[in-house]
This record gives structure tokens, C-alpha cells and sequence, in this order.
């Protein structure tokens, strides 16, 4: 069966500070890779995904970046954190796009102070 | 561009009262359909989906959802809540010519079960 992992589960960051989540499946090959970010307990916004390695596509511009390095590996960055970069990051994996399911990872809850 | 609207931020229901909580969406094409359920703390589980086919779709736990073409709507419903029903839940949203981008979702709404 298939396996979506992300760590760290909570990270504390100061303003200006570098990020690295990342985020790793494991029972699969060749997924679609996402990374949505959920502020505040409530709606899901879709900041890159992934159908290959080395193809990041972005939805929102911003202070983010993502790089996927192998098939199964996504890794969400940062070179400095902003305060609004706070908010629970969701990785999720599907077999390929349209109709498939999305499976989410346990998320990574990121403060920035 | 696509979007999703969960018109109540908060539904309150008794236990083994039947429960729905309402979606209607926006897609320029023929939509593919999916409720995910969410635990404090905790990523999304997926609940069920809508592809094509029959318009009632069950899926997890008793739920199930009615795709409604006409009013562009997917409520979720179940017929007897459970206090363990207790979470957030979110609908979500692709056309279907949307390739392998990311879903829609809506804010989602808090359903709350009294014992």
C-alpha cells in the first residue's frame, strides 16, 4: 500500500530564516506531487505541483519555492520567511491527474514569529 | 476558473439525526467532484468522489453525496449522525480538462454533532 510521509510534523521559525519541508511517498511510482498551504484552520490553496522530476509548475507567486529531486521526493523552500508564511503545509500525492484521488499527507505546522 | 462554495461555515446536528452539508461549485467544463473529511491536527481523508455514472456516490464512514447537474451542487449527507462525525469537511473541484493540476477546494464547513 501507498505512504505519504512529511516532516518536520511542527517547525518554529524566525522572520528571514531559510525553509525545507519535504515531503516523500513510498509505494508508488511516477506520482503527481502537491503542495497546498491552509491558513487558520480553513481553505486549501494549491502552491505547486508536480508530474515528473525536475517539473515544478506554480500557482501562486510568491515567497515560496518547490524542487523535486527524485520520483517520490517533493521539498517546499524558502530562502527567508516572511510572517504570512505561517499556516499548515499539506503534500499530497495522486496516480496521475483528472479523475484520480488526492492523498494527503499529516501536514507540517509552520510558525514563523 | 473554478470554484467551490461551502455556504455554512458551521452545521449543528444530533446524534442519529440525518446531517448534510452543502457544496455547489463552478467549472467551465464537466466537473470531477470530491469531499474530503478533516481531524484537528491532521491532513485530509478522503471521503468520496464524483466521476460520472450514478449521481448518488457513497462513499466512507455512511456518507454519501448527490451530484446535481442543474443547480451545480454536491451535498454531502448521512442518514444518522455519529458525535464521531465531528470535523471539518471540505469539497473540492476539477474540470475535467484540467489535466493534472490541483484540486479547488472550498473553506470549508465545521459539522458539529451534540450527543
Amino acid at each position: 500500500s501507498q505512504t505519504i510521509h512529511q516532516w518536520p510534523a511542527t517547525l518554529v521559525q524566525p522572520v528571514g530564516s531559510p525553509l525545507s519541508l519535504e515531503c516523500t511517498v513510498e509505494g508508488t511510482s511516477n506520482p503527481n506531487l502537491y503542495w497546498y498551504r491552509q491558513a487558520a484552520g480553513r481553505g486549501l490553496q494549491l502552491l505547486f505541483y508536480s508530474v515528473g522530476i525536475g517539473q515544478i509548475s506554480s500557482e501562486v507567486p510568491q515567497n515560496l519555492s518547490a524542487s523535486r529531486p527524485q520520483d517520490r521526493q517533493f521539498i517546499l523552500s524558502s530562502k527567508k520567511l516572511l510572517l504570512s508564511d505561517s499556516g499548515f503545509y499539506l503534500c499530497a500525492w495522486s496516480p496521475g491527474g483528472g479523475a484520480d484521488t488526492q492523498y494527503f499527507g499529516p501536514g507540517t505546522r509552520l510558525t514563523v514569529l | 476558473a473554478q470554484s467551490v462554495a461551502q455556504p455554512e461555515d458551521q452545521v449543528n446536528v444530533a446524534e442519529g439525526n440525518p446531517l448534510t452539508v452543502k457544496c455547489t461549485y463552478s467549472v467551465s467544463g464537466n466537473p470531477y467532484l470530491f469531499w474530503y473529511v478533516q481531524y484537528p491536527n491532521r491532513g485530509l481523508q478522503f471521503l468520496l468522489k464524483y466521476i460520472t455514472g450514478d449521481n448518488l456516490v457513497k462513499g466512507s464512514y455512511g456518507f454519501e453525496a448527490e451530484f446535481n447537474k442543474s443547480q451545480t451542487s454536491f451535498h454531502l449527507k448521512k442518514p444518522s449522525a455519529l458525535v464521531s462525525d465531528s470535523a471539518l469537511y471540505f469539497c473540492a473541484v476539477r474540470d475535467r480538462g484540467g489535466g493534472a493540476d490541483g484540486l479547488t477546494f472550498g473553506k470549508g464547513t465545521h459539522l458539529i454533532i451534540q450527543p
